[in-house]
């Protein structure tokens, strides 16, 4: 399985700044996801992140708001722009087993972000 | 729309066996997936089914029905340590993964 390191690991934040979550995986991957989590709710996800392609974004967001680079197989960074309170949450980013038959998603170890 | 449904809080007893329950709908099936969460920790896999029947992997087995929507995880022989969130998520015709809001199981002593 692949080992997933997310910088920072939680931030305090102003509203109307921008933070921008780093994402390294210790092996190249085709894909890998972002998501949010807001406390005691289950995951959505925000954008699919391929190598060499613009982002795939999912209803909701959008990439003014959420811009996102993938500039190797490696590495993978969200931006979360002019930040409100409402942004508070976990951002977690995770990528899919290609090794395996099931595909089935690791996960990074999340960014905590709040915005006051 | 596409939609999983679990219970949103369960509660065992230490030692004892407990099955959380899973029903979906989606366009397509491409496989379900169960993940534990621990309180302030990332979600982790736990078990795969795309297959009719029962996986099993140590004290955890999953098991699906595809024709009836229908999944359950059992957890048998309940530590304290598997007190967390249980996230049953469906991968669709589109290869997407579809979340349940997830199963808070408290185990008390």
């Amino acid at each position: 399985s692949a080992v997933i390191s997310q910088k920072p690991s939680r931030d305090i934040c102003q509203r109307g700044t921008s933070l921008t979550i780093q994402c390294q995986v210790d092996s190249q991957v085709t894909m890998m996801f972002w998501y949010r989590q807001q406390p005691g709710q289950s995951l959505t996800l925000i954008a699919t992140a391929n190598q060499g392609s613009e982002a795939t974004y999912e209803s909701g967001f959008v990439i003014d708001k959420f811009p996102i680079s993938r500039p190797n197989l490696t590495f993978s960074t969200l931006t979360v722009s002019n930040m409100s309170p409402e942004d508070s949450s976990i951002y977690l980013c995770s990528v899919e087993d290609e090794a395996g038959s099931s595909y089935e998603q690791y996960f990074g170890p999340g960014t905590r972000l709040t915005v006051t | 729309g596409q939609n999983i449904d679990q219970p949103t809080e369960m509660t065992a007893t230490e030692g004892a066996i407990v099955q959380i329950n899973c029903t979906y709908q989606t366009s397509g099936f491409n496989g379900l997936f169960w993940y534990q969460q621990h309180a302030g920790e990332a979600p982790t896999f736990l078990s795969y089914n795309v297959l009719d029947g029962l996986e099993e992997k140590g004290r955890f087995s999953s098991f699906l029905s595809r024709s009836k929507g229908y999944s359950y995880l059992l957890l048998k022989e309940l530590q304290m340590k598997d007190s967390a969130s249980y996230l049953c998520a469906v991968k669709n015709s589109n290869y997407q993964l579809i979340w349940g809001a997830g199963t808070k199981l408290i185990i008390k002593p």
